[in-house]
């Protein structure tokens, strides 16, 4: 069976890193054609794609978050962590990881991690 | 403002049809590039419904199904139960200066 988890802070002041992790079992990131993606949803707003991590470690960003983005992933831990700096309020959202295999949609999900940014 | 447009809401009454559309542009579904739905109740992770434009995952109602025609795409619901009420994305990927999947604005299905 499949699973993903998010796990981070409830609450981040503004400017800092906002650090998320995504566990997962059931399947291997190296294995060719495996992605994770990270995906938020602000409050009541659509969802809105960050990031992909691939099996052979290519790393893909949304071109408008870039330079506020980075992923890696831990293979043996079974665990992806993005992080994103400069964190301002507009970032309060759930924040959703979910695998992909051999480009066939975002199959499974985690059940998300609502972050909210505030003083 | 998402790249993919589609409808804020639409309706229908139960046992009846409806579709989503979906709508793209030449970097993005009307490149070529595939087209996914997902299906999200408040409180809860989406569940993909359709993928590789057509493709339903198993498990997934032969009541949903989905199609494209140039930069469009759009996901019918036959039958509609009020189950289905729920709000609906499509995805796909933008190849343009943004180069990154994209997810629509979604719609809100109400059975009436």
């Amino acid at each position: 069976q499949v699973t993903l988890k998010e796990s981070g802070p409830a609450l981040v002041e503004p400017t800092e890193t906002l650090t998320l992790t995504c566990t997962f079992s059931g399947f291997s990131l190296s294995a060719p054609g495996m992605h994770v993606s990270w995906i938020r949803q602000p409050p009541g707003k659509a969802l809105e794609w960050l990031a992909r991590i691939d099996w052979d470690d290519d790393k893909f960003y949304n071109t408008s978050l870039k330079s506020r983005l980075a992923l890696s992933k831990h293979t043996s831990k079974n665990q992806v962590v993005l992080t994103m700096t400069d964190i301002i309020p507009v970032d309060t959202a759930t924040y959703y990881c979910a695998r992909m295999e051999d480009d066939h949609g975002l199959d499974v999900w985690g059940q998300g991690t609502t972050v909210t940014v505030s003083s | 403002q998402s790249v993919l447009t589609q409808p804020p809401s639409v309706s229908g009454a139960p046992g009846e049809r409806v579709t989503i559309s979906c709508t793209g542009s030449s970097s993005d579904i009307g490149a070529g590039y595939d087209v996914q739905w997902y299906q999200q109740f408040p409180g809860s992770a989406p569940k993909l419904l359709i993928y590789g434009n057509s493709n339903r995952p198993s498990g997934v109602p032969d009541r949903f199904s989905a199609s494209t025609s140039g930069a469009s795409a759009s996901l019918a619901i036959t039958g509609l139960q009020a189950e289905d009420e729920a709000d609906y994305y499509c995805q796909s990927f933008d190849s343009s200066l943004s180069a990154s999947e994209v997810f629509g604005g979604g719609t809100k299905l109400t059975v009436l």
